[in-house]
């Protein structure tokens, strides 16, 4: 079972559309994060998250997480062939002492000029 | 500061041979992390250091995977008589402790044939 699942898997949407991915699980988490991984590359890290119901936003990005600390979501406005990429979301379990990311099935974004 | 530096990028080896990666973190991060990242998949946790101390290793990492960080700096894993399913994405990561985030190698791409 995996402990954080990501929907849609994939997606295909045109250029200057909306598009929301989402991160859950049934545990809660310390912190959340996002990342954009791109062929060939380690994932680079775009936000992190802390406080429940906690929004943040990053250009045409907006990151939520949930007040509960067990979901979040992506938003991005006016998509741009640029945000092309696979998108994970990964977190560290609340549990004194943990200290690793437990990440995401991913999400490959695909933006059509 | 240039990053988290794998070596070598990609590597070939046929089935039971030894193989050693490379990771050079940023060097006033602390901690250092292995991931291996199967295709379609998002990482999966291997080990992590915090300095020279290994503190926790996953049951991914089986008996014929080793990793060590000798100096608290550079750290390697090896993989012994590896197998086709060793073929994977190796992702090194390092952070600090009060950093929330993790900054990634290129990741070292394994092929065994």
């Amino acid at each position: 079972t995996q402990l954080l699942e990501q929907s849609p898997q994939f997606l295909s949407i045109q250029e200057g559309e909306n598009l929301t991915v989402y991160c859950n699980s049934s545990s809660v988490f310390s912190s959340l994060q996002w990342y954009r991984q791109e062929p060939g590359e380690g994932p680079v890290l775009l936000v992190t998250v802390v406080t429940g119901g906690e929004v943040k936003k990053l250009k045409r990005l907006t990151f939520q997480f949930g007040d509960a600390r067990k979901d979040s979501s992506l938003h991005i406005t006016a998509a741009q062939p640029g945000d092309t990429g696979l998108y994970l979301c990964a977190g560290k379990v609340l549990n004194f002492g943990n200290e690793k990311l437990t990440f995401g099935t991913g999400t490959r974004l695909t933006i059509i000029p | 500061d240039t990053g988290v530096s794998q070596d070598p990028r990609h590597k070939i080896t046929k089935r039971g041979q030894n193989v050693t990666f490379r990771c050079d973190p940023i060097s006033e991060h602390n901690r250092l992390y292995w991931y291996r990242q199967t295709l379609g998949q998002g990482p999966e946790f291997l080990t992590y250091f915090q300095n020279e101390a290994q503190l926790e290793k996953s049951r991914l990492l089986s008996d014929r995977f080793s990793a060590e960080r000798p100096k608290g700096s550079f750290s390697t894993l090896e993989i012994q008589r590896t197998e086709q399913g060793d073929s994977a994405m190796y992702l090194c990561a390092s952070s600090v402790v009060s950093n929330y985030g993790y900054t990634f190698g290129s990741g070292t791409r394994l092929t065994v044939v």
